[in-house]
């Protein structure tokens, strides 16, 4: 097993579609996080789960909704989304703690398609 | 404006050849920077860590430098392969809060290696 699992790793949906991204972390990891990617920019920080607590939000439309029902899984839920919402979407783990250097590790990302 | 800077944008070598990628940073306060390796379509992977405290650090033929005085960076990567075609991206770690340290993200510089 991967340390950090992305499902899928490609998904074309429209406009009216709900769908959801699936990412599961075996690292035993107490923190979790969706990065967006598009191209030819930084990683843009969408949400983060610290101890199954979202503790960032980094204004990101409601049109996504993160869920993370336990420390080794997270979900995006995908509703109305736009043309410009496809992008690379990267979820990753980290052990977050005073004594930690919090390194960061990602999983292979689902490519997301908006007709 | 915390803000990381990376150059060149995008980089041509040949098979064999040695080349130096920069990042210049004004993140404060500083906790530590990361340099990440990522091929096209896949997630990134960690290639090091520096806290202030350390100038240099390898990993394999890849080796950092850090700068906290001038806060710039660089990773140099030796012998050049094939393989080492991807996007490289500098990640400064700022301040801890919300029980995560925030990161900020360079652009990254492409480089492509060609025999």
């Amino acid at each position: 097993e991967t340390g950090v699992t992305q499902t899928p790793r490609h998904l074309v949906m429209g406009m009216t579609n709900k769908k959801s991204l699936k990412c599961e972390q075996h690292l035993g990891h107490n923190a979790m996080y969706w990065y967006k990617q598009s191209a030819k920019k930084p990683l843009e920080l969408m949400f983060v789960y610290s101890l199954e607590e979202r503790v960032e939000n980094n204004s990101v439309p409601s049109r996504f909704s993160p869920e993370c029902p336990n420390s080794s899984h997270l979900f995006l839920h995908l509703h109305t989304l736009q043309p410009e919402d496809s992008a690379l979407y990267l979820c990753a783990s980290s052990q977050e703690g005073y004594s930690n250097t919090g390194e960061l590790f990602f999983g292979e990302g689902s490519r997301l398609t908006v007709l | 404006k915390n803000q990381v800077e990376q150059s060149p944008q995008s980089l041509i070598i040949l098979e064999g050849k040695n080349c130096t990628l920069q990042c210049n940073y004004t993140v404060s306060p500083f906790s530590n920077l990361r340099w990440y390796k990522q091929d096209t379509g896949r997630g990134p992977v960690s290639l090091t860590i520096m806290t202030f405290s350390e100038n240099t650090k390898s990993n394999g033929r890849y080796t950092a430098t850090l700068d906290a005085d001038t806060k710039q960076s660089s990773l140099h990567i030796t012998a050049s392969q094939l393989s080492d075609s991807a996007s490289y991206i500098c990640v400064v770690s700022g301040r801890r809060s919300g029980g995560y340290n925030k990161l900020i993200f360079g652009a990254g510089t492409r480089l492509a290696v060609h025999p």
